[in-house]
């Protein structure tokens, strides 16, 4: 699966739109971008998957480059509840039985 | 709907004991995982159970390390003759079809203190 890197820890003002970067330059066409977060003593969640089409659902849109090379998760209108760190993992759909390789994720502080 | 259950939700032993951790995952999800996070580091995948196949081992760190899946639902990870640094949170997760884009669902975790 290829590599992802992410910043290590990025602030947002409450109300105002998240942007969370992630770089995956070596990502292989048959690999999807998937984005989960973990709040802080949780399991992590599931947010939003794409392969090369931008996607949209009820938490967040994902916006990935016509290379394919970089995609940036936004959170519209953060609140206090979104603070929690966010990983950006990219595999193949079918690879390996789908375990997921987590790496270290952005820590998202969103503030008052 | 019930979502993936641990038990213990804590579990405090001493070096050289043996301790069972339980995971119930979503019903009729047929594809289970177990995970660990340790302090500060990230999730790291330990061991991947789908229906009647043999089990991906690939990620448990040592022989001490086993797990079991009875009946294609609940699991139990063992962990015998514990060490300080198996010290960690662990992760059950469960997803209704395995490898597909179906996303996987976590458990609130076993944090577990060897001491």
């Amino acid at each position: 699966d290829a590599k992802t890197t992410q910043p290590t820890s990025m602030d947002c003002a409450e109300g105002r739109a998240a942007n969370l970067p992630c770089n995956h330059s070596t990502i292989s066409g048959n690999e999807y971008v998937y984005w989960y977060r973990q709040i802080h003593s949780q399991g992590p969640q599931y947010i939003i998957h794409g392969l090369k089409n931008n996607e949209t659902n009820e938490m967040a849109s994902l916006i990935i480059t016509e290379d394919r090379k970089s995609s940036t998760l936004i959170l519209p209108h953060a609140t206090l509840r979104d603070t929690a760190v966010y990983y950006c993992i990219v595999r193949v759909a079918y690879n390996q039985g789908g375990k997921l390789i987590f790496g270290q994720g952005t820590e998202l502080s969103v503030k008052p | 709907g019930a979502g993936v259950s641990q038990s213990p939700s804590n579990k405090v032993t001493e070096k050289g004991k043996d301790v069972e951790l339980r995971c119930d995952p979503i019903s009729g999800h047929t594809a289970l995982y177990w995970y660990r996070q340790s302090l500060g580091q990230g999730l790291e995948f330990l061991i991947y159970f789908q229906g009647n196949s043999a089990p991906d081992k690939s990620g448990l760190p040592s022989d001490r390390f086993s797990a079991e899946r009875t009946g294609g639902s609940v699991s139990t990870l063992t962990i015998q003759r514990t060490q300080q640094e198996d010290s960690a949170v662990y992760l059950c997760a469960s997803s209704p079809i395995p490898g597909t884009l179906n996303e996987q669902f976590f458990g609130p975790g076993t944090r577990l203190t060897v001491l």
